[in-house]
């Protein structure tokens, strides 16, 4: 079984530029889950969708938007990009919806780089 | 405000020893505790979890210790191996469809052959 897919697997913007970063789960599962990870804030959430509805939201401000298509795979776009944008963006699948149902399955992330 | 702390910042070990790897949490409506491990390059994936209804869950070398009137969990990871060098991070998660599994910023565990 494939696992979690994310692309572009690196990126350069500069300030002011928008990026879309894609994530196809896991065959089967419904749930994504998008997490932000710097090395002074660990793993952050950004959101959760499942069957195509945002379950739930961090906080973060409306720059970050994401969506999700009914083959489960699911895109987030970040708008005007700042410098403090810049980190690895992970995808989790899962099958159920919410935190503690079980194994969150990671991509290996998408690395932003904000100049 | 951090719901979920670890300690201590970062680890080293020698090879066969114990590393312990401390987190505490503060909304008491969690109920699923898991630790997931990171490589560099690579996403984190679960190492081993607990829910409250058990003080301690074994797997192999890797023990979590839960201790719910502290609000403590803790990881250990017996006979210490060079391959267990990765990061570490705990996490926390109340019940419900909407609920978002919370995690700690993070340890970096290094194990000295």
């Amino acid at each position: 079984k494939a696992g979690v897919t994310q692309t572009p697997r690196y990126l350069i913007k500069t300030r002011g530029q928008q990026v879309t970063l894609s994530c196809s789960p896991i065959s089967g599962h419904r749930s994504v889950s998008w997490y932000q990870q710097t090395p002074g804030q660990g793993l952050q959430f950004l959101f959760e969708y499942f069957s195509e509805t945002q379950r739930n939201k961090g906080n973060f401000p409306g720059r970050f938007s994401g969506r999700q298509f009914s083959n489960s795979r699911s895109e987030m776009n970040v708008s005007t990009l700042e410098l403090g944008d810049s980190a690895l963006y992970l995808c989790a699948s899962s099958p159920l919806s919410g935190g503690n149902t079980g194994e969150l399955f990671f991509g290996e992330g998408s690395r932003l780089t904000v100049l | 405000q951090q719901q979920v702390k670890q300690s201590p910042q970062s680890l080293i070990v020698q090879k066969g020893g114990i590393s312990i790897i401390n987190c505490a949490y503060e909304n008491t409506a969690f109920d699923y505790f898991p630790w997931y491990q990171q490589f560099p390059g690579k996403g984190p994936a679960l190492l081993i979890a607990i829910r409250p209804d058990v003080s301690e869950k074994k797997e192999g070398r890797f023990t979590i210790s839960f201790n719910k009137s502290a609000k403590q969990f803790s990881l250990h990871i017996m006979d210490s191996q060079p391959g267990d060098s990765a990061t570490y991070f705990c996490a926390a998660s109340r019940a419900g469809a909407n609920s978002k599994l919370t995690f700690g910023k993070g340890i970096t565990l290094s194990v000295r052959p």
